[in-house]
């Protein structure tokens, strides 16, 4: 059993719709991560939260607002999306240590389609 | 330019042969890790194997190894024993040296869609 979990796996909204996808850790990780995947593109970083502070924002459009209450649990909440933010979009965490591997652990992702 | 190279876009094994995946890094960092992952088609991915860029001997995870060749900026991972399960695409990652603001975010390949047959 993953120890990252997302939900929903599948999600079909329109444009004019807010939703939130919700990720949950149960790792004990101090970082956490969404990433989105399109087709035939490599995977594009969007947003890090580290000790539930972000710290990184990679140009994301402000149709995607990221929350993270705890170092458990992480939100992306979509509002007014276009149909080209269909895609996969997966969460990760990592504890940060001196050790330089902090492996990210994803979860097994949210298929969004934007109609 | 790329950081992550992967040149095989698909890959065809014979199920119990071995299979080698190509990645290349570009980096002028010193400190950096590499890793690879598989995605099913579920969409899940799944951490392979780990190589510190100060790890001398190659990584090895079961049937997973990494063919890690410093100077020629390469790191390459070997399926030993390709089972059918084994079919799903597989992502070279790098993490550089942390720096400034950076937080040594993970840098993605392409990724190659291996296909085990029976």
């Amino acid at each position: 059993e993953t120890g990252v979990t997302q939900t929903p796996r599948h999600l079909v909204m329109g444009m004019t719709n807010k939703k939130s996808l919700k990720c949950e850790q149960h790792l004990g990780h101090n970082a956490m991560y969404w990433y989105k995947q399109s087709a035939k593109k490599p995977l594009e970083l969007m947003f890090v939260y580290s000790l539930e502070e972000r710290v990184e924002n990679n140009s994301v459009p402000s149709r995607f607002s990221p929350e993270c209450p705890n170092s458990s649990h992480l939100f992306l909440h979509l509002h007014t999306l276009q149909p080209e933010d269909s895609a996969l979009y997966l969460c990760a965490s990592s504890q940060g240590d001196r050790d330089h591997q902090e492996t990210q652990y994803f979860g097994p992702g949210t298929r969004l389609l934007v109609l | 330019a790329q950081k992550i190279t992967q040149t095989q876009p698909g890959m065809f094994v014979q199920e119990k042969e071995a299979v080698t995946l190509d990645c290349t890094y570009d980096t002028s960092d010193q400190s950096y890790g590499l890793f690879w992952y598989k995605q099913p088609s579920s969409g899940e991915m799944i951490f392979l194997i780990y190589q510190g860029s100060y790890d001398e001997q190659n990584a090895t995870e079961g049937r997973y190894s990494l063919n890690f060749q410093k100077a020629r900026k390469s790191a390459n991972l070997v399926i030993s024993a390709s089972q059918l399960g084994d079919s799903a695409m597989y992502f070279c990652a790098m993490r550089e040296g942390r720096g400034g603001g950076s937080q040594g975010n993970l840098i993605f390949g392409k990724g190659t869609k291996l296909s085990v047959k029976p």
